[in-house]
């Protein structure tokens, strides 16, 4: 089983409508909840962060973490076409080994 | 203005060559680190530092080196023991211990290595 799953896509979704991005962890230590965003031959650039179970909100996007469940996702509101890029999760322990997981992400297309 | 640079942005080597990737970062983190990503993979780690003279190894650390003279820069040198070093390699950091960010990590924009 690996760490931080996360369905690689593509998700297509027409533009307007509500994107969800899915990612589940294995190491229930995991305190630490990242979501990066990555265009096509760019670095990751943080987008979200959450650390508590519940939401998180930052303008078009919402943060959700379920520690029960082992679970977080990314909700993106009206999608635009320039939010179509691969979306990696990632998860920190906070100890020990102070760096993080991250899945293998998942490619999100906005259909204008 | 703050940020990450790496360089070279392209690097080209030869098989059995040793090259080395240029980190630098002037946010004053603590913690600096390297990835390697492959296409259509995520990130996996080569090794990571948390304090100047130290460094510890990521999951992926064989045939890689690593050195942390100055809390500013991070080399990665990918050796020829690296049986298939073609790959995009990241450097991040973050700060730590620092109240409210849990190790948010920042990246630089990336070298492409291509083995020819």
């Amino acid at each position: 089983q690996k760490e931080v799953e996360q369905n690689s896509g593509p998700l297509s979704v027409p533009e307007g409508a509500i994107a969800s991005l899915n990612c589940t962890y294995s190491d229930r230590v995991s305190q630490s909840f990242f979501w990066y965003r990555q265009y096509s031959g760019k670095s990751p650039e943080l987008i979200m962060s959450i650390y508590s179970n519940g939401d998180k909100e930052d303008g078009r996007f919402t943060a959700q973490l379920n520690k029960a469940s082992q679970y977080v996702s990314l909700l993106i509101r009206d999608s635009q076409p320039s939010d179509s890029a691969t979306y990696l999760c990632a998860v920190n322990r906070d100890t020990g080994r102070r760096a993080l997981t991250f899945g293998s992400g998942t490619r999100l297309q906005v259909q204008p | 203005d703050g940020g990450i640079t790496q360089s070279p942005k392209y690097l080209f080597r030869k098989e059995g060559q040793n090259v080395t990737l240029s980190c630098e970062q002037n946010l004053n983190h603590d913690a600096m680190y390297w990835y390697r990503q492959d296409p259509g993979q995520g990130l996996r780690l080569i090794y990571y530092s948390q304090i100047v003279n130290d460094f510890q190894k990521g999951d992926i650390a064989e045939g890689y080196s690593v050195s942390r003279e100055k809390k500013e820069s991070f080399p990665l040198t990918v050796t020829s023991a690296q049986k298939n070093p073609t790959a995009f390699y990241l450097c991040a950091s973050s700060p730590i211990n620092y109240a409210g960010t849990r190790y948010e990590q920042f990246f630089g924009p990336g070298t492409r290595l291509t083995v020819l």
